[in-house]
């Protein structure tokens, strides 16, 4: 059980762009649901907290109107990379959040890779 | 802030070997939960342990096994019988009922 998915797990797309991340909670619900940037050799940083049906909360220094954050449901999130740039290109992670367990019980999508040209 | 320190960039063990890696933390909070993960080539995150802060008793996983300093903040995970398959990126993580912090990494290399 509390498996979480990722699409696409490798996306390269052309400057100026925009890309769309989606997170899965597959077998169970998910209250919130946190997204994260990891550059080559290095930790997970945070970029962003959202609730289901409320707006996200962004990590300071994050643009909110560079990665917009929709978590639409209880089962799925989504990260766009709108005007993506070389400078964007990173390895992005989710995890989910289950409602009414211990704190911070995330189980992590597999990533997704992204490249901008 | 929370924070979270790993000092050891990398190590190396012999496989079969014990290794301990090392992890510091800060808050101001009293219920949180600290955590390791590993991160082997595939990237997907993994967790090898958790403890509540409240719990005195280290927790222990098999071959892995931690021992928790509350008072010194200070959070390492042991490694025992070090297998070839233990050979990945280990972060420490504190997390509460906000969110959760990682700490730089520490890769494990194991030598046959």
């Amino acid at each position: 059980g509390a498996v979480v998915s990722q699409h696409p797990s490798w996306v390269i797309c052309k400057s100026g762009t925009s890309v769309k991340i989606e997170c899965r909670s597959l077998d169970f619900q998910a209250t919130t649901m946190f997204w994260y940037r990891q550059f080559p050799k290095q930790s997970l940083m945070l970029m962003a907290t959202s609730n289901e049906g409320s707006k996200a909360t962004y990590e300071q220094g994050v643009e909110k109107d560079k990665f917009l954050i929709n978590h639409a449901s209880l089962t799925l999130s989504t990260l766009t990379v709108t005007s993506a740039h070389p400078e964007d290109s990173s390895f992005y992670i989710c995890s989910a959040r289950v409602g009414g367990t211990s704190p911070n019980e995330q189980f992590f999508g597999p990533g997704t890779r992204l490249t901008v040209l | 802030a929370q924070t979270v320190t790993q000092s050891q960039p990398e190590m190396s063990v012999q496989e079969a070997e014990t290794v301990t890696l090392s992890c510091t933390y800060d808050t101001s909070e009293s219920d949180y939960y600290l955590f390791w993960y590993k991160q082997p080539p595939s990237r997907q995150m993994i967790l090898v342990i958790r403890q509540e802060a409240y719990k005195q008793q280290n927790a222990t996983e098999n071959r892995f096994s931690v021992n928790f300093q509350k008072a010194a903040k200070s959070f390492s995970l042991k490694i025992s019988d070090s297998q070839l398959g233990d050979a990945a990126m280990y972060f420490c993580a504190y997390g509460d009922n906000n969110d959760m912090r990682f700490g730089a990494g520490t890769r494990l290399t194991v030598k046959p």
